[in-house]
């Protein structure tokens, strides 16, 4: 059971660059996230998703694309990568009924420099 | 107009002693609360909640403290050892929207 998996542990771009952060989870979770972390800020989100075969914005999602591929896996796209965009990617899982609220697990990090 | 503020950005507590991180929030749908911990290079991992219908909630060490009506909580760490040195996130949520706080870094002297 290892829990939410994320690659690339780190990645440098060129502004322009265009990649895909990848994000899994073998809890069987319905909900997934994606947060970028900034020094003195706290985790922002990007976009989430309640379930397979939907997404919805969050806070700070200009700039990205996702993708719920399954229920395991969903994947994080910068089409044309920013400096702006240097940050600590982070994704999550949760398990979330209409009536309550559950934790969220993270997994390990992407750190990503764009130059 | 951040809806989650920790006002202390760092905290030094010697060994053994108490640590108090507080959390204050504007938004009062928020109905559930967590504190998540973070170690450099790794994922936050969760630490402990408390629903909006409690007033305190104990874990161990650790017990989280909610005072709706001044929309604030905080979390005490008794007694603090050295490997709680790590940056602490409050979390208030509800539903799926989860706002994560600044973060306050936690030392805890030996």
């Amino acid at each position: 059971n290892a829990g939410v998996t994320q690659t690339p542990k780190f990645q440098v771009l060129k502004t322009g660059q265009s990649m895909t952060l990848q994000c899994a989870q073998d809890m069987n979770h319905n909900s997934m996230y994606w947060y970028r972390q900034d020094p003195g800020m706290g985790l922002r989100l990007i976009y989430y998703s309640a379930s397979e075969g939907t997404t919805d914005k969050g806070e700070v999602p200009n700039g990205y694309n996702v993708s719920r591929l399954n229920k395991r896996e969903f994947s994080l796209r910068l089409e044309s990568a920013a400096p702006s965009q240097t940050s600590v990617y982070f994704c999550a899982s949760s398990e979330v009924t209409e009536l309550d609220t559950d934790t969220q697990y993270f997994g390990p990090g992407t750190r990503l420099t764009v130059l | 107009d951040q809806q989650v503020k920790q006002n202390s950005p760092s905290l030094s507590v010697q060994e053994g002693r108490i640590s108090i991180l507080n959390c204050d929030y504007t938004n009062s749908m928020f109905d559930y609360f967590l504190w998540y911990k973070k170690y450099p290079a790794e994922g936050p991992t969760f630490l402990i909640s408390i629903s909006s219908i409690k007033d305190k909630n104990e874990d161990g060490r650790f017990t989280v403290f909610l005072n709706k009506s001044a929309k604030h909580l905080s979390l005490h760490i008794v007694p603090s050892q050295p490997g709680d040195s790590a940056v602490y996130f409050c979390a208030p949520a509800y539903g799926q929207n989860f706002v994560f706080g600044p973060g306050t870094r936690l030392s805890v002297l030996p």
